[in-house]
């Protein structure tokens, strides 16, 4: 059974910094793409980042490159979003969600998502 | 800046049907951006419905199905049940590792 969890959100200041984690199970995490995705208060789905299986390909939505990065850890199943200079409309709820690439792309599982706030 | 369309809200009758679609402001939804639908309840994960345009995720009901409709792609639910009545979101693959989120339709069965 594939299973996702994500931790280490929380309530940081703007301008701040926070890393979050996503511990898979239940695949063999280096063959699969994964991603984060992230839901403001009352708001729809937002794609912010993904990474490829091997770690060699990172993809940022414009509203995040620069200041967040995205990470893997074959070696602990671990997927993790490097957050720096946080603003008020990065709070969110952030799910890790896994892909399936090729020869069709979607997201086929998704964690249960952790919540970050940024507020001062 | 690509933006992808979805009704805001819809309402169906229990035991009625609905399509919900998913566009492109500027263009049209192919087979080739990979369409897919996700459902989700009030603080639940999303959950996986349609992927590929028109592929049932494992276990996903045969009342909900997927198709491409004129230049937009669909989510029809046929024969609307109570526990239907969630959040719906199409999400594009635009290739390059980017996807693009609709602003997803609250469905109301009433």
């Amino acid at each position: 059974e594939v299973q996702l969890l994500e931790s280490g959100g929380g309530l940081v200041q703007p301008g701040g910094s926070l890393r979050l984690s996503c511990a898979a199970s239940g695949f063999t995490f280096s063959t699969y793409a994964l991603s984060w995705v992230r839901q403001a208060p009352g708001k729809g789905l937002d794609w912010v980042s993904t990474i490829s299986g091997a770690g060699s390909g990172t993809y940022y939505a414009d509203s995040v490159r620069g200041r967040f990065t995205i990470s893997r850890d074959n070696s602990k199943n671990t997927l993790y979003l490097q957050m720096n200079s946080l603003r008020v409309e990065d709070t969110a709820v952030y799910y890790c969600a896994k892909d399936y690439w090729g020869p069709y792309w979607y997201f086929d599982f998704w964690g249960r998502g952790t919540l970050v706030t940024v507020s001062s | 800046q690509t933006v992808v369309t979805q009704e805001p809200s819809f309402s169906v009758s229990p035991g009625g049907t609905v399509t919900l679609t998913c566009g492109l402001r500027s263009g049209s939804v192919s087979t080739s951006y990979f369409p897919s639908w996700y459902q989700q309840t009030p603080g639940q994960a999303p959950r996986t419905l349609i992927y590929n345009t028109d592929t049932r995720s494992s276990g996903v009901p045969d009342r909900f199905s997927g198709s491409i409709l004129g230049n937009k792609a669909a989510l029809t639910i046929t024969g609307a049940q109570a526990d239907d009545e969630s959040h719906y979101y199409c999400v594009l693959y635009m290739g390059a590792g980017i996807w693009v989120f609709g602003g997803g339709t609250k469905l109301t069965v009433l």
